[in-house]
Formats: C-alpha cells, structure tokens, sequence
C-alpha cells in the first residue's frame, strides 16, 4: 500500500530556530505538492514541484521559506529563522499530472 | 477571486440520519472538484474526483454530485466511524499554481450513536 511518508510527525522548536520537514512522495509520482493547514485559513497551497523542478511557490513567505526537491524520493520544506505564526500542520501530497493528490500524515510544527 | 465554499460547517447527525454537504466554488476553468475525508491527527484521504457537471460517484454510503455551480456529498444511513471533516477541493485550468488545489474550509460531521 503506497504512502506518502512525512518526518519528523511533530516538532516543537523556539522562534528563531531552523526546522526542516522531510517528505518522500509516492514511488512513480512526479508531481509534489507543501501545503499548510491551519484553523484559521485551512488548507493552503505553498510550493510545487513536478520532475524535481520547482513550477510553483508563490503561496510560501520566501524570506524566510525554501522548498528543494534533491532527488525523487525526497522533498524538503525549510524554515529559517521560525516565527510563531508558522506553527501549523504542514502536509505535503504526491501524484502524477493531472490526477489525485495523495496526502501525507502532515508535521504538526509548534513554534515557541 | 476563486472560491471554494463549504456549507454547514459543523453538522451533528444521529446514527443512520442521512443528509447532505455543500460545496461552492467560483473558479475560471474547472478541471476537477476533489472531495477528501479528513480525521483527526490524519492527512486528508482521498474520496472522489467528479470532473464535469452531471457526474455522479459513490463509494458504499457516500454520493458526490456535481453541477456547474456546486457539489453535494451525500451521506446515506450514516456510521459513527462517518464522523470526520469532509473537504472540497477544486483543481483549475492553467495559470501559476493551478496544479495545485483550492480546498474550502471544511464541514465536521459527527454522527452519533
């Protein structure tokens, strides 16, 4: 049963701090998707990536956010510095073009 | 502006009541409207993609339909393992991050014993 995996599943740092969330898409799926969910505004797309390229980022604060895509089985998502108001379940999705995303079990991040 | 609007928010049902969920959405070109079922603690999962107004899906008590305007989930002789926050998300046509989905708020459905 593939899945896409998401590490660390939380996280609780100190404002100021770098954290980096890990995501390893489903095998075979060339398209990855940040997004971040909080009560407030719900779901919301950050960054995409497609074939390790990166198409999209323009719903992430680029000041302080970076998302890399080193190999095919890897996505990273970076904070630096981390602010409070970044705490939020951060999930990333996996699919091909034009078909269904499929979901990660998210990194609930907590800045202190 | 695109918009994708859930409606109620909150829903509590008693055990084999069935009801319906709203999904509303203003996009400029409709490629697909997703509905995922999200728990608590967990990524949303996937239910249904309907793709064009007068599609219908269903998956054992669950129905998404759609029309040009809006999508209703329809829950028959619901479960409490029903209970869980129903998302709607729309995936639009071309354009910067069109690939990715606009979701709406969300309605959290309880169904009690």
């Amino acid at each position: 049963d593939a899945r896409v995996t998401q590490t660390p599943r939380h996280k609780v740092t100190e404002m100021g701090q770098e954290v980096t969330m890990r995501c390893q898409p489903i095998l075979g799926h060339n398209t990855v998707f940040w997004y971040r969910q909080t009560m407030m505004q719900g779901l919301e797309l950050l960054a995409y990536f497609r074939n390790r390229a990166p198409l999209d980022d323009s719903g992430m604060p680029k000041d302080r956010f970076s998302a890399e895509m080193p190999d095919a089985t890897l996505a990273t998502l970076k904070i630096q510095p981390s602010e409070p108001r970044d705490s939020a379940v951060y999930f990333c999705a996996s699919g091909r073009i034009q078909e269904t995303q499929y979901f990660g079990p998210g990194t609930r991040l907590l800045v202190l | 502006e695109d918009q994708v609007t859930q409606s109620p928010e909150a829903l509590r049902l008693q055990e084999g009541e069935s009801s319906s969920l709203n999904c509303s959405y203003t996009v400029s070109g409709l490629r697909g409207l997703f509905w995922y079922r999200q728990d608590p603690g967990k990524g949303p999962e996937f239910l249904f993609t309907l793709y064009s107004a007068g599609e219908e899906k269903e998956k054992e008590r669950l129905k998404a339909t759609l029309t040009k305007k809006e999508s209703f989930l329809h829950i028959t002789a619901p479960k409490p393992e029903d209970s869980a926050t129903y998302l709607c998300a729309v995936h639009m046509k071309s354009g910067g991050g069109a690939d990715g989905l606009t979701f709406g708020k969300g309605t959290h459905l309880i169904i009690q014993p």
